[in-house]
């Protein structure tokens, strides 16, 4: 079992361009979280999504940000028009289910990192 | 919402030392509280939690222990080690749960020296 696979690990972009971010749950794994850090900070949640639908989205910025989680295929984070703001790591997490934390089963990726120039 | 505050942001023992890390949450509510470790450049992992219907929690060098009253819990590791060196987060997790509940505190990077 592989884990939670992110890609790219390192992503550089100019301000104005488009990012994605790519996560691949680990198997047998069809719920995919996805969260922001920001230097010094900790892990914020952005967004919730099974397979085909976002479950909750609460945590994502209401403009130029976007998720998915196909039928096949990785999730995929958008982020539109990125600044510099933008610049953080991006991790996704997996679980099995719909997510009791007091089990104990969200595996993290090793994350995204970000920049803007 | 949840805050979950974290102190201290900082922290250098000399090996074989205790390390105590504290968080405290503001939702009454909240009923689970993870610890994760990061090391440099890698991913979050579990390693320790404890729920509100217990006051402590050990596990070999690492323990939590929780005041629901004062509405704060505690990571405590002993006998520190220089591998013990990353991030430590605490978080909450409030019912009906799921993960997109958990908040976490800003982190504290423990330096452990030889």
């Amino acid at each position: 079992n592989a884990g939670v696979m992110q890609n790219p690990r390192h992503l550089v972009r100019r301000r104005g361009q488009e990012a994605r971010l790519r996560c691949s749950p680990m198997k047998g794994h069809s719920h995919v979280y996805w969260y922001r850090q920001l230097p010094e900070e900790g892990l914020k949640f952005m967004v919730y999504l099974q397979k085909e639908n976002i479950i909750d989205e609460s945590g994502m910025p209401k403009e130029r940000f976007s998720a998915e989680f196909p039928k096949e295929g990785p999730s995929i984070l958008r982020i539109q028009q990125v600044v510099r703001g933008d610049s953080a790591a991006y991790f996704c997490a997996s679980s099995p289910r719909s997510g009791n934390p007091s089990t104990g089963e969200l595996f993290f990726g090793e994350g995204s990192r970000l920049t803007v120039l | 919402g949840e805050n979950v505050e974290q102190h201290p942001s900082t922290l250098s023992v000399q090996e074989g030392d205790s390390a105590v890390i504290k968080c405290t949450y503001s939702d009454s509510a909240s009923n689970y509280f993870p610890w994760y470790k990061q090391e440099l450049g890698k991913r979050p992992q579990l390693i320790i939690d404890i729920r509100s219907n217990v006051g402590e929690k050990k596990d070999q060098r690492i323990a939590v222990t929780l005041n629901k009253t004062a509405k704060h819990f505690s990571l405590h590791i002993t006998e520190t080690q220089p591998e013990d060196s990353a991030v430590y987060f605490c978080a909450a997790s409030k019912p009906p749960g799921g993960y997109s509940t958990l908040t976490f505190g800003k982190g504290t990077m423990l330096l452990v020296s030889p």
